[in-house]
Order: C-alpha cells, then sequence, then structure tokens
C-alpha cells in the first residue's frame, strides 16, 4: 500500500521569508503532483513532476522530485500573505491511474 | 472555473433521506473521481470511473452508490448515512492514460452534513 508523508502538516510563517515542505512517499512512482487548496473551495493543480531531478517553478513556488529518495519538496520563497492555504502532494503509483494524497500541509503567512 | 461543475454545493439531510451528488465535466476526460475530504483526515478516493466503468472501489459502504451513465457526468447515491458520513465530497476528472503533465481537475465539491 502506497503511503504518502507531508510534513510539516502546520507551518506559520513570517512574510519574507523562506520555506520548505517535504512529501515521502514508499513506493515507486512515475508522476507526483502539488495541489493548493484554499478554505472552501476546489484543490488547483500546482506542478506536474514526472521524472527524477524534475524541477519546476511558479512565482514564489518551487517544487522538485527525487524518485531515487521518494521525495519532493515545495519550497517557499519570500512568502507573502497571499500564498497562505493547504498544499497537498499527491502520488501516483506506476501504472496504477490513481492518486494518494498526503494529510496536506496547512500554511500560514504573517505580515 | 475548473471545468467539473459539482451540485449541490451545501447539503443537508437526516439520517434517514435519500439525496443525490451530481458532477459534470467539460474538459473531455474519460476517468472520473469521488473523494471524501473528512476533518482531520487525509483526502480518501472513494471511486473510479474510467470510461463509465468502475475500476477501484476503496472498501466503501453500500450506502454510497456511484453511477456513471456516461464520460461526463457523475452521481453519488446516498442513502441512510450516519453523522461520521458528513464531510467535503469532492469530484475529479482526469485523461487517462495520462499524457505530459496533466493533473486531475477538481470539482468545489458539495458540503455534505448529517443530521
Amino acid at each position: 500500500e502506497l503511503k504518502v508523508e507531508q510534513n510539516p502538516l502546520f507551518l506559520s510563517m513570517q512574510e519574507g521569508k523562506n520555506y520548505t515542505i517535504y512529501c515521502n512517499y514508499s513506493t515507486t512512482s512515475d508522476r507526483l503532483y502539488w495541489y493548493r487548496q484554499d478554505p472552501g473551495k476546489s484543490l488547483e493543480s500546482l506542478f506536474v513532476l514526472l521524472s527524477n531531478g524534475a524541477v519546476k517553478q511558479e512565482g514564489r513556488l518551487m517544487a522538485s522530485l527525487d524518485t531515487k529518495a521518494r521525495l519532493s519538496t515545495l519550497h517557499i520563497t519570500a512568502a507573502v500573505h497571499d500564498l497562505s492555504a493547504t498544499y497537498f502532494c499527491a502520488v501516483e503509483e506506476t501504472n496504477a491511474g490513481k492518486s494518494t494524497f498526503g494529510d496536506g500541509t496547512t500554511l500560514t503567512v504573517k505580515p | 472555473e475548473t471545468g467539473v461543475t459539482q451540485t449541490p454545493r451545501h447539503l443537508v439531510m437526516g439520517m434517514t433521506n435519500k439525496k443525490s451528488l451530481k458532477c459534470e465535466q467539460h474538459l473531455g476526460h474519460n476517468a472520473m473521481y469521488w473523494y471524501k475530504q473528512s476533518a482531520k483526515k487525509p483526502l480518501e478516493l472513494m471511486f473510479v470511473y474510467n470510461f463509465k466503468e468502475q475500476t477501484e472501489n476503496n472498501s466503501v459502504p453500500s450506502r454510497f452508490s456511484p453511477e456513471c451513465p456516461n464520460s461526463s457526468h457523475l452521481f453519488l447515491h446516498l442513502h441512510t448515512l450516519q453523522p461520521e458520513d458528513s464531510a467535503l465530497y469532492l469530484c475529479a476528472s482526469s485523461q487517462v492514460p495520462r499524457q505530459g503533465n496533466q493533473p486531475q481537475h477538481f470539482g468545489d465539491g458539495t458540503r455534505l452534513s448529517i443530521l
């Protein structure tokens, strides 16, 4: 059974600071997703990571994937209040066609 | 606008009621999913439909009954639910097999409260 662990589960940071969210998973995977969810809203796709060493950046967020370590990171640079949300990683087992989600990291950015 | 529409957005029902949740996708996808999102629990996959055929049922109690009449529509029929079934129910769609950078697209969810 695929297990996906995110940490931290809760993160409170000051505006302007940097931080990293970690996503570990237990079996081989060929796809990893990062989603954002605002309170009362749907999940919004942020990144799709397909291969070892993949790195994607959008604004202040950068995601990377190390398939050998079974680890993905979501790095936040110079946080701003608008980034406050819950971030989920989701891992798709090779050839399984379905994703297993982590517990989510609730990020609060304070002025 | 995600291309996945869920109705109703909110639903309050008694334990003996029967109701249905509806999901419609306008993205031309061929797979649809139901997820349950409870407070303090991770997102739980309930059902998967590929090309209208159910390919996954994650040990979901029979009081939840899915229906997928075509690749664009997905229903979740509810009857004799329990208070612990109160949650946000999310529908998603995708193309399978996956190609390139294609994630699942999620609807806004139905917030279900069981009295």
